[in-house]
Formats: C-alpha cells, structure tokens, sequence
C-alpha cells in the first residue's frame, strides 16, 4: 500500500460526459501528479501541484482541469468525454527532494475511466 | 525534450534464467533515474533511485545499475512472481516540478 488514495476505481460513462476523479496524497507529501496511462500511449504526465498551486504541466487537454485543495487532496476534471479519453488515470505524490527523500512519486491504484 | 527508451517491449524467460532490461534515456540534466514494477490493474511500485554513473542498487533477485546514457536492470534467477512489467524513468534538473518521464516498459513473463 502506497499511501495513495484514489477514488472511484473504476468509471464508466458516455461521450460529452464530465467525471471528477480523486486523489488523497501520502500523509505529509505536498506534491500531487497526476498521470494517464493508455495502452498505445504508456504513462504520460499531465499536471502537478504543489501545496495547492500548479508547478508543472504536461500533455493535458484543454477539456480537463485539476485543483489541489486546502487539504492537500486533489481532484482531475475531464469534460466533454471522447472515446479515446478512456484510460487508467494515476494519482503520484512526493515529498520534497532533500531531508532524507529521494524524489520518487508513490503512485495510487488508480481509476480506470471507460468512455461508452 | 526527456525521452527514455526501454528495450524490449515484452520478455519471456523460465524460471531460473537470469537476464537483463534495458533503458536508454536522454534528460537535459539528470536528477535521478527510477525503476518501478508494475503489475496488471495496478499502480506502479516503486523499486530503485539512482542518481549518477556508476552507481548500483540491489533487492533481491533485482539488480539496477547506470550509466550516463542507459540503465540495465537485472534479473537473477527469476521466480514466476517476479512476472509484471518494469518501467523506467528519468528525472529532469531542467523541469520546474520534480515528474517523471517514463518509457514503455519491459513486460516480463518468468515461466515455471
């Protein structure tokens, strides 16, 4: 067990549709990722927070957002759902390189998205 | 731009046989270079950093090592529990945040 929560685990939804996926990060951690993984595509990297501001950005759609909240968790909004958003989307968290930590994102379950 | 490629795409060994994975990479500076396991329907596992040339880590029958333009990952005597897929990746000094760009990934299957 990671220590990363993510909710649901599994989604299935019709196309123009919106999900919200969730994200609780390790206890402590203050950085947030969030990654899809397709079959075709791998693991690809879409956006990080950290303590509740965006950092850094990846190959994320202009339909889909996230947020990462007071509480540290985070949330990943995709909108205007296409078949090919259909995927496994990863939580990551990390703490902060230095002070005995390595850099290494610990990664939840993960939610399967199915876009019918 | 990062890129990390792993080699090859899918491995089939018996048990016992030992062999390596291979990832080339290529990072406008490298922080760090992680090796993760990652079984069906599940979320990558973290299992080694390395972070310069030379540089060597071990957990059981897993073996990391790295150079400046790849790293091996070797497997000795393989168990059937051992069968998942193995993903590297590199962190970059360049990038603002601290993510990870991964390869494809080795998909391993150790036979009984």
């Amino acid at each position: 067990d990671s220590g990363v929560t993510q909710t649901p685990k599994h989604l299935i939804t019709a196309t123009g549709q919106r999900v919200t996926l969730r994200c609780s990060p390790r206890s402590g951690d203050l950085s947030v990722y969030w990654y899809q993984q397709s079959l075709d595509q791998g693991l690809q990297f879409l956006i990080q927070y950290y303590n509740g501001e965006e950092r850094a950005k990846g190959n994320i759609l202009e339909r889909f957002s996230a947020q990462q909240f007071p509480d540290l968790h985070s949330e990943l909004n995709l909108s205007s759902l296409e078949l090919g958003d259909s995927a496994l989307y990863f939580c990551a968290s990390s703490a902060r390189p230095g002070q005995g930590h390595t850099g290494e994102l610990f990664f939840g379950e993960g939610s399967r998205l199915t876009v019918l | 731009e990062d890129q990390v490629t792993q080699s090859p795409e899918a491995l089939r060994l018996q048990e016992g046989e030992s062999s390596s994975l291979n990832c080339s990479y290529t990072v406008s500076g490298l922080r760090g270079l992680f090796w993760y396991r990652q079984d069906p329907g599940k979320g990558p596992e973290f299992l080694f950093t390395l972070y310069s040339a030379g540089e060597e880590k071990e957990k059981e029958r897993l073996k990391a090592t790295l150079t400046k333009k790849e790293s091996f990952l070797h497997i000795t005597a393989p168990k059937p529990e051992d069968s998942a897929t193995y993903l590297c990746a590199v962190q970059s000094l360049q990038n603002a945040g601290n993510m990870l760009t991964f390869g494809g990934g080795t998909r391993l299957m150790v036979k009984p």
